[in-house]
């Protein structure tokens, strides 16, 4: 079984801290995503890695960055805190970059930034 | 750009049918997802579709038409334990998705 997870499910934050999300997979999996879920804006892509050292930046990159020093862990970190950043962070791994390999998720974290 | 768009919420009586619609408009198509959630839980993954045509799941079966941008998945025999939100999402290359905004189906006694 895949397992990804997540380092914690509930975080709070002052606005302009620094925040570290760390997610690990256990399934020796190519592929890393981090992705942010918000009502009625479904989940949206912010960073992916193919590889370790290697990221790309989904659809809303601005205000975070990433990095995956070994294969199993991929971190997100805002740089600094913003309310607007207040969301539901999900972490995901594939297998491979083939388009129909099936992303497996962590369980989340909802950060609230205050 | 990507567009994903499917409906917001959607309620059904339990043993009944329903069929949630997606629509996308995406550049690089490289196939269509269906993934279900359950409230304060991960999403997992319920189907791939890469050609034309239905593919049958048990109780669930997801339809894709790549000329008319056009999928949807099918849940029969509705349980209450199907009460989740549904997320239709397109692939492009290097399984990079795209979501829609996910949507809930209640599913009542």
């Amino acid at each position: 079984d895949v397992k990804v997870t997540q380092s914690s499910r509930y975080l709070v934050k002052r606005t302009g801290e620094k925040v570290f999300l760390e997610c690990v997979q256990d399934m020796d999996h190519e592929n890393m995503f981090w992705y942010r879920q918000d009502p009625g804006l479904g989940l949206r892509l912010i960073y992916f890695s193919y590889d370790v050292k290697m990221k790309e930046k989904g659809d809303i990159p601005e205000g975070y960055s990433v990095s995956r020093e070994k294969k199993e862990r991929f971190s997100l970190i805002l740089e600094s805190a913003s309310t607007n950043q207040t969301s539901m962070y999900l972490c995901a791994s594939s297998l491979l970059s083939g388009s129909g390999d099936e992303q497996y998720f962590g369980p989340g974290t909802r950060l609230t930034v205050t | 750009g990507q567009n994903i768009d499917q409906p917001t919420e959607m309620t059904a009586t339990e043993g009944a049918i329903v069929q949630i619609n997606c629509t996308y408009q995406t550049s690089g198509f490289n196939g269509l997802f269906w993934y279900q959630q359950h409230a304060g839980e991960a999403p997992t993954f319920l189907s791939y579709n890469v050609l034309d045509g239905l593919e049958e799941k048990g109780r669930f079966s997801s339809f894709l038409s790549r000329s008319k941008g056009y999928s949807y998945l099918l849940l029969k025999e509705l349980q209450m334990k199907d009460s989740a939100s549904y997320l239709c999402a397109s692939s492009e290359a290097g399984n990079k998705l795209t979501f829609g905004g996910g949507t809930r189906v209640l599913v009542k006694p």
